[in-house]
Formats: C-alpha cells, structure tokens, sequence
C-alpha cells in the first residue's frame, strides 16, 4: 500500500468558521507534511512532524493548527482562515533521516474560503 | 537556500520524445526528484536519480544529471497524451534537513494527438 488518504476532497469554509483536514498513512513513514499548493505554482511547505513531532514550522500563520495524532494519521485545524488561504492543500510522507526524503503524496483537499 | 528552476512550457506531438529540463543550485543534494501533476491531482512521484549517477532509466522515463552544470533533466519516449500533466523536479535544500523538499517551478507539458 503505497498510498496517502487525504479527506475531504473539497471544503468550503466560512471565515469564521472551524474545519480541519485529515490525512492518513500505512507505510510506516514516520515524517509527515503540509504543503500548500496555490493555481500554476510549485507546492510550498508548510509543515513537517518526525516521529509525531513537529519538526519544521515554515513560519505558517497560526490560523493553520497542524496535528500528529500517531504514527499514520496528519491532521491540519484550520480557523478563521481568508480568502487569500484557498489553495490545494497536500499531504505526503516518507521515512525518516537518510539521504532519500523520497516522499508520497496524497490526492489533496481544494479549500476555497468565502 | 535551494533554487529550482523548470522551463514553464512544452508541446510535443504524440510519438515524439519530450525532455524537460531543470537546473539547481545546491551541489550537495544527493537525490534529486521528478514529480508528475494532472489536473486538479496530487503529485506522483515518477523516479528519482541519487547524484552519484549520471543516468537513470525506468521504462520510458530516462532521467540525466550533469553535476557540473547542476542540470537536471527528464526524457519521455513515445510521448502518449496521458502523459500530459505539469512536471516538477525537487531537491532537499543544502544544510537544510533531508526531510524537506524545494520544488521547481513546473513545466506544463501539452501532448498533441
């Protein structure tokens, strides 16, 4: 199983409202990422947890909450976020440390906020 | 910090070869990636090169590196109009941690039938 499960595929949220996106992984990977991906450009770190731990915060807004409940499951709380915050936002993992960060990514969320 | 830079377009006819090039500015990585992205998807990896290779090659995906010049590039034989998606490469950033990756700007690759 070579695959990262990302949940909902699409979300509409208010700018007051309270959501959160949910990512999950069988591979054993034990490093998890955010990317935020916005139209015709390269995905952006947002996020990276390494055996559960946040491990590299790319200074992203605390309007975004990321979470690590265990070892397959990355979660992202997002609250009171702006318009300028709709984008696709994308999951992946890989194994840690090494020299190959070869990472697998998930199908994304398309978040539009109104 | 890591710089990848990607040409933004190619159009090839269905068929012919694509080769999609991308250069980098950090000579201490030591993978270097190719993701493929269609539409509204997320991102597959296709292959990747560890740089103590000059070539790489995986069905019709043949991928070279130039560490002198820090140039990247992937060829797609017989280029099919499924293969048309946008296509980054990706390299972990010098002195950075290994676990992040810094993606190029992506080339949108448009197969003509």
């Amino acid at each position: 199983d070579t695959e990262v499960t990302q949940t909902p595929k699409h979300l509409v949220m208010g700018m007051t409202n309270k959501k959160s996106l949910k990512c999950e992984q069988h591979m054993g990977h034990r490093a998890m990422y955010w990317y935020k991906q916005k139209a015709k450009k390269p995905p952006e770190l947002m996020f990276v947890y390494s055996y559960e731990k946040l491990s590299i915060n790319e200074s992203v807004p605390s309007r975004f909450s990321p979470e690590c409940p265990n070892s397959s499951l990355l979660n992202l709380h997002l609250h009171a976020l702006q318009p300028e915050d709709s984008a696709l936002y994308l999951c992946a993992s890989s194994q840690v440390g090494g020299a190959s960060t070869e990472a697998f990514f998930g199908q994304g969320t398309r978040l539009t906020v109104v | 910090g890591e710089d990848v830079e990607q040409s933004l377009f190619l159009s090839v006819r269905e068929g012919d070869s694509s080769v999609i090039n991308c250069t980098y500015t950090d000579s201490s990585s030591t993978y270097l990636y190719w993701y493929k992205q269609e539409p509204g998807a997320g991102l597959q990896l296709l292959t990747y090169i560890f740089s103590n290779m000059d070539m790489k090659q995986d069905q019709r995906l043949t991928v070279l590196l130039n560490k002198k010049d820090k140039h990247l590039s992937l060829r797609i034989a017989d280029t099919q109009t499924g293969d048309s998606a946008i296509y980054f490469c990706a390299a972990p950033p010098y002195g950075g941690a290994t676990n992040k990756l810094i993606f190029g700007t992506g080339t949108l690759l448009a197969v003509q039938p």
